[in-house]
């Protein structure tokens, strides 16, 4: 198990597509989940697995991974989407940095 | 429809200690393994504490092994024992469902906890 790192920050403009990773030794083994956070409201369960979205989550939200990089892929971004987005390890149940995404 | 609401969170002292709660519905408790993770201030998500489904297995992070206690109540209740408060404790405390392999698909909304002298 390792820690997984995030980058700080993403922007994307309205519509575009954008990808947000999570980095670390035990990506490959075990696909990361992923959080969707907004400001004052608690954590949102977005993907889990290589690329499964949790129910109701849009179609506009996938995932992929190559090597020791796990991403997020927003397809088509929405002002809603904004916030900011937690990788987690399904082994250590560490959660990486965090990044800040802005539409 | 699942809920998770946590309860008990406060003001207390360096040394002090606090009960957290959360109450569940809408999903047999029984079958789940359970969490509490906390956010500081301005920071990220960070991953405290793990109960599984019968309550005989727990894990802690470094940051509040041997300070911390997790358990789990008959009457579809969580809780967190937290002793030996410390300033750096101070966080919104969540209350986390893991449908399996630290897999967190729902959460309560929080309960504050400020520790400060």
């Amino acid at each position: 198990s390792s820690e997984l790192t995030q980058e700080t920050a993403v922007s994307v403009v309205l519509g575009q597509t954008v990808k947000i990773t999570c980095q670390g030794d035990g990506v490959s083994t075990y696909y990361p989940n992923w959080y969707h956070q907004k400001p004052g409201q608690a954590p949102l369960f977005v993907l889990y697995g290589k690329n499964n979205r949790a129910p109701g989550i849009p179609d506009r939200f996938s995932g992929s991974s190559s090597g020791d990089t796990a991403s997020l892929i927003i397809t088509s971004a929405q002002a809603e989407d904004e916030g900011d987005y937690y990788c987690n390890s399904r082994d250590n149940r560490q959660f990486g940095g965090g990044t800040k995404l802005t539409v | 429809e699942v809920q998770l609401l946590e309860s008990g969170g406060g003001s207390r002292q360096p040394g002090g200690s606090l009960r957290l709660s959360c109450a569940v519905s809408g999903f047999t408790f029984e079958s789940y393994e359970m969490n509490w993770v906390r956010q500081a201030p301005g920071k990220g998500l960070e991953w405290i504490a793990y109960i599984n489904s019968a309550g005989r297995m727990v894990d802690y992070a470094d940051s509040v092994r041997g300070r911390f206690t997790i358990s789990r109540g008959g009457g579809h209740s969580l809780y967190l024992q937290m002793t030996d408060l410390r300033v750096d404790d101070t966080a919104i405390y969540y209350c986390v469902r893991d449908v399996t392999g630290a897999t967190f698909d729902y959460w309560g909304p929080g309960t504050q906890v400020t520790v400060s002298s």
